[in-house]
């Protein structure tokens, strides 16, 4: 079946680093792959995505581009501010719409 | 705003009783996913509702169900509650149900149960 696996958190970062969070992922097919972030006491909200090989989704400085042959939708900023501070989930997207997602990623950003 | 409304927002309940939470989706979209995120985990498929039917299940017992009405909102309804039932319940509208489709997620109820 399909799977994604993330890296383990936290991550934690002084402001203006560069941040990458890996992501990889089993599916049948050509699914659909997402970045989605989850702020503290809130539900998930899309922050980027790719529908094919070579994509490259971009959002508020994050991007990320499926990988087809080394499976991956690592997510990346170049300068992260402490407002960038939350869970990020990778997912993908399987039969009928249906998300799987990753354990996510806690990122901690100091100032 | 993604326009997905969850009712309530928190909730606590006794084990073995029932529940019943709310899910107005975003203005045009027919289709409703549920999913449940325990702590500190990600979220993991509970159903998915296309046009008021069930269209697609995860791994959880019948004693989760749910219901899609005509404008599109939906239940979920858990009967039997167990401690490990505890968690964040999130629902999601999307137009149509293909892979390539996004999702729109509400801010999610909070069941406790003790």
């Amino acid at each position: 079946g399909n799977s994604v696996t993330q890296m383990e958190g936290p991550v934690t970062l002084s402001e203006e680093a560069f941040l990458t969070i890996n992501c990889t992922y089993t599916a049948t097919g050509y699914p659909s792959l997402f970045w989605y972030v989850q702020y503290p006491g809130e539900g998930l909200q899309l922050l980027l995505k790719a529908t094919k090989a070579d994509d490259k989704g971009s959002n508020k400085g994050f991007e990320a581009t499926y990988r087809k042959e080394t499976i991956s939708f690592h997510l990346e900023k170049g300068s992260v501010q402490v407002s960038d501070s939350a869970v990020y989930f990778c997912a993908l997207s399987g039969d009928w719409g249906k998300l799987q997602f990753g354990a996510g990623t806690q990122v901690v950003v100091t100032p | 705003e993604t326009g997905v409304t969850q009712s309530p927002t928190h909730l606590i309940k006794t084990r073995g009783q029932q529940v019943t939470l709310r899910c107005s989706s975003q203005s045009g979209h027919n289709t409703v996913s549920w999913y449940q995120q325990a702590l500190g985990q990600g979220p993991q498929f509970i159903f998915q509702y296309y046009r008021e039917e069930e269209n697609g299940r995860g791994n959880f017992p019948p004693r989760f169900s749910g219901l899609q009405f005509p404008n599109y909102s939906s239940e979920l309804n858990v009967n039997a509650l167990e401690l490990d039932d505890s968690a964040l319940y999130l629902c999601a509208s999307s137009l149509g149900q293909g892979g390539h489709t996004e999702a729109f997620f509400g801010q999610g109820t909070r069941l406790t149960v003790v």
